[in-house]
C-alpha cells in the first residue's frame, strides 16, 4: 500500500544548485498536485497536473518546473536554487478535482534547505 | 478571493479535555469543506469532510458542522488523547483547488 511516494526526504542545497525532488502514486490518480509549506503559512500549491502531459501553475509557481510524462509520476524541479525555497515540499494526488472530491493524497515530504 | 483562517496554536490540553477549533471560510459559490490531520514526521491525511451546509463530518471521535450562515466549520472532539497530538489543517474545496488553512498545532499532556 505505497500511495504517494516522495523521495529525497531531506536535502540541502547551495544557492545556484539545481534538483528534482521526485514523486509517483500507485493509485492510478488523474491529479497530483506540488504543494510547499511554510512555518504558520499553511500550504501553497505551486503546480498540479490533471493528467499525463498536462501541467499548469498553482499561486507560487516562480523558480519550479514540473512534468507528467506518465499517469504515476509528478517531478518537482528546482532550477538555480534560492534560500527563499527553503520549505517542505509535499506532493499528493487525488482521483478527481471537482468540489466533491473526496480526499487528497499526500506524500511524507521533503524538507529542503537552500543555503 | 477564496481562503481560510483558522486559530493559531500552539493549543496544549490536559488528557480528556474539550477541544474546539475554530475554522472560518470566505469562498464563492458552494465550496466543500475539509479537516486535514499532520501527526510527526508524516504527510496530510483526511480527517473529516463536508460538502453541503448543515452537514456534519465525523472520524475518530471528532466532528465539524458545516455552517453557512456563520461561514464556518469548527472542529470539536469531547475528550482528546495524547494521540490526537497533532497539526489540523482546515481546507475548503471550490471545484478548482484547494485552499489550507495555516494550521493549528495540538499538544495533548497525560
Amino acid at each position: 500500500n505505497a500511495g504517494v511516494t516522495q523521495t529525497p526526504k531531506f536535502r540541502i542545497l547551495k544557492i545556484g544548485q539545481s534538483m528534482t525532488l521526485q514523486c509517483t502514486q500507485d493509485m492510478n490518480h488523474n491529479y497530483m498536485y506540488w504543494y510547499r509549506q511554510d512555518p504558520g503559512m499553511g500550504l501553497k500549491l505551486i503546480y498540479y497536473s490533471v493528467g499525463a502531459g498536462i501541467t499548469d501553475k498553482g499561486e507560487v509557481p516562480n523558480g519550479y518546473n514540473v512534468s507528467r510524462s506518465t499517469t504515476e509520476d509528478f517531478p518537482l524541479r528546482l532550477e538555480l536554487a534560492a534560500p527563499s525555497q527553503t520549505s517542505v515540499y509535499f506532493c499528493a494526488s487525488s482521483y478527481s478535482r471537482g468540489r466533491n472530491t473526496g480526499e487528497l493524497f499526500f506524500g511524507e515530504g521533503s524538507r529542503l534547505t537552500v543555503l | 478571493g477564496d481562503s481560510v483562517t483558522q486559530m493559531e496554536g500552539p493549543v496544549t490540553l490536559s488528557e480528556e479535555a474539550f477541544l474546539t477549533i475554530n475554522c472560518t471560510y470566505t469562498a464563492t459559490g458552494y465550496p466543500s469543506l475539509f479537516w486535514y490531520v499532520q501527526y510527526p514526521g508524516e504527510g496530510l491525511q483526511l480527517l473529516l469532510k463536508a460538502t453541503k451546509a448543515d452537514d456534519k463530518g465525523s472520524n475518530k471521535g471528532f466532528e465539524a458542522t458545516y455552517r453557512k450562515e456563520t461561514t464556518s466549520f469548527h472542529l470539536e472532539k469531547g475528550s482528546v488523547q495524547v494521540s490526537d497530538s497533532a497539526v489540523y489543517f482546515c481546507a475548503l474545496n471550490t471545484g478548482n483547488q484547494f485552499y489550507f488553512g495555516t494550521g493549528t498545532s495540538l499538544t495533548v499532556i497525560p
